[in-house]
């Protein structure tokens, strides 16, 4: 059974921040794996998603990387605004369709 | 439409009691998932539709939960005899073809059960 784990599990940093949230997951066939951001008492909003064939994909302040045979995926956000502040979830996608995901990272950017 | 919606955003329920929580999923979505997320965790999944067929009920945690999705769009997440242990924020996501890259989410249902 696929078990995704992300750490830390709460981080909290000054403005203009670089940081980096770390996934694990445990078995390596997967179809690809996805960065969601998750608002307080909303829904889930994809941010970057990854092909099992591709190695990172970016989206602005944000890149996302993976190494599937490792079973590693980072989050990298640069110069972090208070905006940034929510909790990121990582999940990947098997054969099954379904999403497993990780515990979450609750990030806190204070200005 | 525009998103998933669902329906009611918050439901408070005494123990024992039966609850119905509804998705819309985007229209023209062929894939439907139920996903249940306790407080401080992530998602865990429950169940896949794809149009009218449950393919996949392998995370539905007893037989109290029990889905459908009769015309293969609005879906219905029914859970009886509530238990305080069900209260969590239940989650629908819709994806346009079997296998889409992309799970598209509503904003949930928050169940509380006292």
């Amino acid at each position: 059974k696929q078990e995704v784990t992300q750490i830390p599990a709460a981080l909290s940093v000054p403005e203009g921040e670089n940081l980096v949230l770390n996934c694990s997951f445990t078995d390596s066939a997967i179809y690809n794996l996805q960065w969601f951001r998750q608002d307080p008492g909303k829904g889930l909003t994809s941010l970057l998603l990854i092909q099992s064939s591709q190695r990172e994909q970016t989206s602005g302040r944000l890149n996302a990387s993976l190494d599937k045979s490792s079973g590693r995926s980072t989050l990298y956000i640069a110069a972090s605004q208070p905006g940034d502040s929510a909790t990121y979830l990582c999940a990947v996608k098997d054969a099954g369709n379904m999403l497993t995901f990780g515990g979450g990272t609750r990030l806190m950017v204070k200005p | 439409g525009a998103g998933v919606s669902q329906s009611p955003r918050y439901k408070v329920a005494k123990r024992g009691q039966d609850v119905a929580l509804r998705c819309d999923p985007i229209s023209g979505h062929v894939s439907l998932f139920w996903y249940q997320q306790a407080l401080g965790q992530g998602p865990e999944f429950l169940t896949y539709f794809q149009n009218e067929a449950q393919l996949d009920k392998s995370g539905l945690p007893s037989d109290r939960f029990f889905a459908e999705r009769p015309e293969g769009s609005v879906s219905t997440l029914k859970i009886q005899r509530t238990q305080q242990e069900d209260s969590a924020v239940y989650l629908c996501a819709s994806s346009s073809y079997p296998g889409g890259e992309t799970q598209y989410f509503g904003p949930g249902t928050r169940l509380l059960v006292l």
